[in-house]
């Protein structure tokens, strides 16, 4: 079976602050790894991916996300959050289906 | 480029009415398409996916079924609708071959009273 757990619910930051959102999978088999994102009112659009090679992954807004084989955990980064970072993060697994966390509400105060 | 579109945009139907919600995908042959239901806290839970016209998988039993007439079309239906069908209903799409990312439609709100 595969899961993937995101251990925060809410996380509430002020400009500038540093950001690491914690994702952990279980699956026993090769994983491609996602961040997504939902700003309000917005569709729910790709952040970033890992599938191969380097396990440092760049994505848009200045978002990174690291896949650390033997923790099982793909954490989400980014140095410097703005408040238009104000956005719920899912964290996806696709290892035979595609798993969904249950998702960390981001509240960048101003 | 690809796009993807839901509609309604938001719905609100009485206990035990029909329902049929609709997803189209543009600019894509033989996409695979999904339906989730998103609940607050809980992420995405995958509800069917069609890996082809009139192909349709369900990952749990449920008051609603989909179906996939065309090759771009996917819908989501229910007979009878449940106080518990509320929620928010999403489309996705994704290729066949490389990559699995998916693509995620703008979502439709679905009020039960």
């Amino acid at each position: 079976a595969q899961s993937v757990s995101q251990h925060n619910h809410h996380v509430i930051l002020s400009e500038a602050a540093s950001l690491e959102l914690g994702c952990n999978y279980s699956y026993g088999g090769t994983v491609n790894l996602f961040w997504y994102v939902q700003y309000p009112g917005q569709h729910l659009q790709l952040l970033l991916k890992y599938f191969s090679g380097d396990p440092l992954v760049k994505g848009i807004k200045g978002f990174e996300a690291e896949f650390i084989k033997s923790k099982f955990s793909f954490n989400l980064r980014k140095p410097s959050v703005q408040w238009s970072d104000t956005a719920e993060y899912f964290c996806a697994l696709k290892g035979g289906d595609m798993r969904f966390g249950a998702g960390t509400r981001l509240t960048v105060k101003p | 480029s690809q796009t993807i579109h839901q509609w309604p945009a938001t719905l609100v139907q009485p206990v035990g009415s029909p329902l049929s919600l609709e997803c189209t995908v543009e600019g894509t042959s033989n996409p695979n398409l999904y339906w989730y239901r998103q609940a607050a806290g809980r992420g995405l839970q995958l509800l069917f996916y069609s890996v082809g016209i009139g192909q349709i998988s369900s990952e749990v039993p449920q008051n609603l079924s989909a179906s996939r007439p065309q090759d771009r079309q996917f819908i989501l239906s229910s007979k009878k609708l449940l106080l518990s069908d509320s929620g928010f209903y999403l489309c996705a799409w994704s290729g066949l071959a490389g990559r699995n990312e998916q693509f995620f439609g703008p979502g439709t709100r679905l009020t039960v009273l």
